[in-house]
């Protein structure tokens, strides 16, 4: 069966500072990985998705997010805070076992000081 | 933006009365998708549709009924409302059927069952 954790339900961070939100995900087969971000009162938003090929991949607003198969890992990173990152953001696992299945993180929700 | 409404998008309700949501896509995507957000949760796939009249259970399904009868509208149907189905519904959509392509979301309805 496929997992997904998310490593603190808050973390706040100082404007300019470096974002860290981590992921890590348990999957029987290899896994297709995301990070949502929703705003207040909002629907999901796609920041990034591993698939295949290059394990570092960028997605909008300056995040980026790294697969680690050997930790089993897809941490979220952003190298200076900006307050309109503030928001909660979700990690996903999506496989494919004769149909597709994805499975939502918990979320954490990122508060960001001025 | 995806082009993916919901209705009602508030709805305060009694228990034991039953209650319908409303999801809409003009994008034509073929996989539409029910799923409840809740604090601590995350997002719990409720049901899912890989086409018109072709329906699926996900984790939380007790409770609930789904029909899509053309490409665009999905209905999500309570049955008999319970207090523990107060939530925020979202809908999504994917292109997808053997890779799992990103989900798409809907602006999400929020439920009261009194």
């Amino acid at each position: 069966a496929q997992s997904v954790t998310q490593l603190g339900s808050h973390v706040s961070v100082s404007e300019g500072a470096l974002v860290l939100l981590r992921c890590n995900y348990s999957s029987s087969v290899p896994p297709y990985l995301f990070w949502y971000v929703q705003y207040p009162n909002q629907g999901l938003q796609l920041l990034l998705k591993y698939t295949t090929g290059a394990t570092l991949v960028k997605g909008i607003n300056g995040f980026e997010a790294e697969f680690k198969k050997s930790e089993t890992s897809f941490h979220l990173t952003k190298p200076s805070a900006h307050m309109s990152d503030a928001a909660e953001y979700f990690c996903a696992v999506s496989v494919y076992t004769g149909g597709f299945k994805t499975i939502f993180g918990a979320g954490t929700r990122l508060f960001v000081k001025a | 933006d995806a082009g993916i409404t919901q209705s009602p998008r508030h709805k305060v309700t009694e228990t034991g009365t039953p209650v319908t949501l409303r999801c809409h896509q003009t994008e034509n995507h073929r996989y539409m998708y029910w799923y409840r957000q809740d604090p601590g949760h995350g997002l719990r796939l409720i049901h899912y549709s890989y086409g018109v009249k072709d329906t699926d259970k996900g984790e939380v399904s007790d409770g609930y009924s789904v029909s899509r009868s053309k490409t665009e509208d999905f209905l999500l149907t309570l049955e008999s409302a319970t207090s523990s189905q107060t939530s925020v519904y979202f809908c999504a959509i994917s292109e997808a059927g053997t890779s799992p392509y990103e989900q798409f979301f809907g602006p999400g309805t929020r439920l009261t069952v009194l």
